[in-house]
């Protein structure tokens, strides 16, 4: 089993709607990401936080808004998405990433997301 | 941003036979790491190479990272159905390892 959890596992949303994808550790890890997968592509880095500080955003657009409460928590809202935003939403976790420079991630089952 | 290439893309073989896939780069990683993947789940992580010329195995499996730290090797012995999956490498760039780049993966199918 997992130990970094992602809820829902599958959504569906209209291009109007406003919804949440959440992510959950307690792995004591202190970098937490979100990746996006299109169906046959690898994972694509959205966002990196470090310490609970954005650290990364890879251009992606403020339809998808990042969020970490504290250290164990991370939220992707996501408001007037496309149809082609459909995808895997991959959340992963690695060790505090300064120190060191072996930073494996441990990856969410995802949330497979529908815009209709 | 530095690029991966895998090969080959896809691979069918036999239950009980050899095979290797390959990870490239032209940029040096400070580690590289070997994912599996199954369909509608995350990648899982196999194993972390971070030395030049490490082998590492992991029951059939045998990772290497080449001495130059630009590429890798996953070679598995007596494939069994159960190894199906998507294998990704991933190299970690940069000082602190954060931004973790992903190659376009090895679709692997054991037919029984």
């Amino acid at each position: 089993d997992t130990e970094v959890t992602q809820t829902p596992k599958h959504l569906v949303m209209g291009m109007t709607n406003k919804k949440s994808l959440k992510c959950e550790q307690h792995m004591g890890h202190r970098a937490m990401y979100w990746y996006k997968q299109k169906a046959k592509k690898p994972p694509e880095l959205m966002f990196v936080y470090s310490y609970e500080k954005l650290s990364i955003n890879e251009s992606v657009p403020s339809r998808f808004s990042p969020e970490c409460p504290n250290s164990s928590l991370l939220n992707l809202h996501l408001h007037a998405l496309q149809p082609e935003d459909s995808a895997l939403y991959l959340c992963a976790s690695s060790q505090d990433a300064v120190h060191t420079n072996t930073g494996e991630l441990f990856f969410g089952e995802g949330s497979r997301l529908t815009v209709l | 941003t530095q690029l991966l290439e895998q090969s080959p893309q896809f691979l069918s073989i036999q239950e009980g036979e050899n095979l290797t896939v390959y990870c490239n780069s032209s940029s040096v990683f400070s580690s590289l790491q070997w994912y599996r993947q199954e369909p509608g789940e995350g990648p899982v992580l196999l194993v972390t190479v971070v030395t030049g010329g490490e082998v590492k195995k992991l029951k059939r499996l045998t990772f290497q990272f080449g001495d130059a730290r630009k590429d890798s090797s996953l070679h598995i012995t007596a494939a069994q159905t159960g190894d199906t999956g998507l294998y990704l490498c991933a190299g970690a760039q940069g000082n602190y390892g954060q931004n973790f780049v992903f190659g376009p993966g090895t679709r692997l199918s054991v037919l029984p």
